[in-house]
């Protein structure tokens, strides 16, 4: 089984900002990494998929990179909308597991 | 729009069981799969298996192997998680996520069923 360590579980940002998170795997899981973000009482939105690619409709000011075990998930220029849980997902082998999340916080 | 809508929440006592529906709508139902997963308080996120809508093949974790029971109802376009023998750690939100085209991972979610497990 593969585990993710997601950092950080908390984090807080102004307006403007740039924010990383990062998703640590435990063995190599080429590119089979995906992004989602969920906001409270609603459901989850897929962000980013295999790594890098921004999933259709999803705003240019988030971006994903890495590949192997290291992986990050970008966010430019923060807006107030972006208040969210974020949480990383390996598809590379069964079971699927994830990230512990991370809560962002915007001031 | 894919739109996946779950049952509400329940509260069982430990022994018990519960079925938690999902109910899709905007595509072809027996085209895509059908993940379950669930986080208990504080915790992360943790998959409990697969389904196929096309033929009910399933693929379940390994550490509920034996208490789940997930299938689908092609005819109403909604998919079931059943989980027997409940215990209090099961306390969790339950949700549904279809998978993306020609992938077995979560792309569209429903909004979750939180489940609680108390005597």
């Amino acid at each position: 089984e593969t585990t993710l360590t997601q950092s950080p579980a908390f984090m807080s940002a102004t307006p403007g900002d740039k924010v990383n998170i990062s998703c640590k795997a435990s063995q190599d899981i080429d590119d089979d990494m995906n992004w989602y973000q969920q906001k409270p009482g609603e459901a989850a939105i897929f962000i980013i998929q295999e790594a890098t690619t921004l999933v259709p409709g999803i705003p240019p000011r988030f971006s994903g990179s890495g590949y192997g075990t290291d992986f990050t998930l970008t966010i430019n220029n923060i807006e107030s909308e972006d208040a969210a849980y974020y949480f990383c997902l390996q598809h590379d082998n069964f079971p699927l597991t994830f990230g512990q999340g991370t809560k962002l916080e915007i001031k | 729009q894919v739109q996946l809508v779950q049952s509400g929440a329940e509260v069982k006592k430990p022994g018990a069981s519960v079925k938690v529906s999902c109910k899709a709508s905007g595509y072809t139902f027996t085209s895509y799969g059908i993940s379950w997963v669930r986080q208990a308080p504080g915790q992360g996120l943790e998959w409990m298996g697969w389904i196929s809508a096309y033929n009910g093949n399933t693929n379940y974790a390994q550490k509920l192997q034996g208490r789940v029971t997930m299938t689908t109802d092609t005819s109403t376009s909604t998919a079931y998680m059943e989980l027997r023998s409940l215990r209090s750690d099961d306390t969790a939100v339950y949700y549904c996520a279809r998978d993306g085209s020609g992938s077995y991972y979560p792309s569209y979610w429903g909004q979750g069923t939180l489940v609680t497990v108390s005597s």
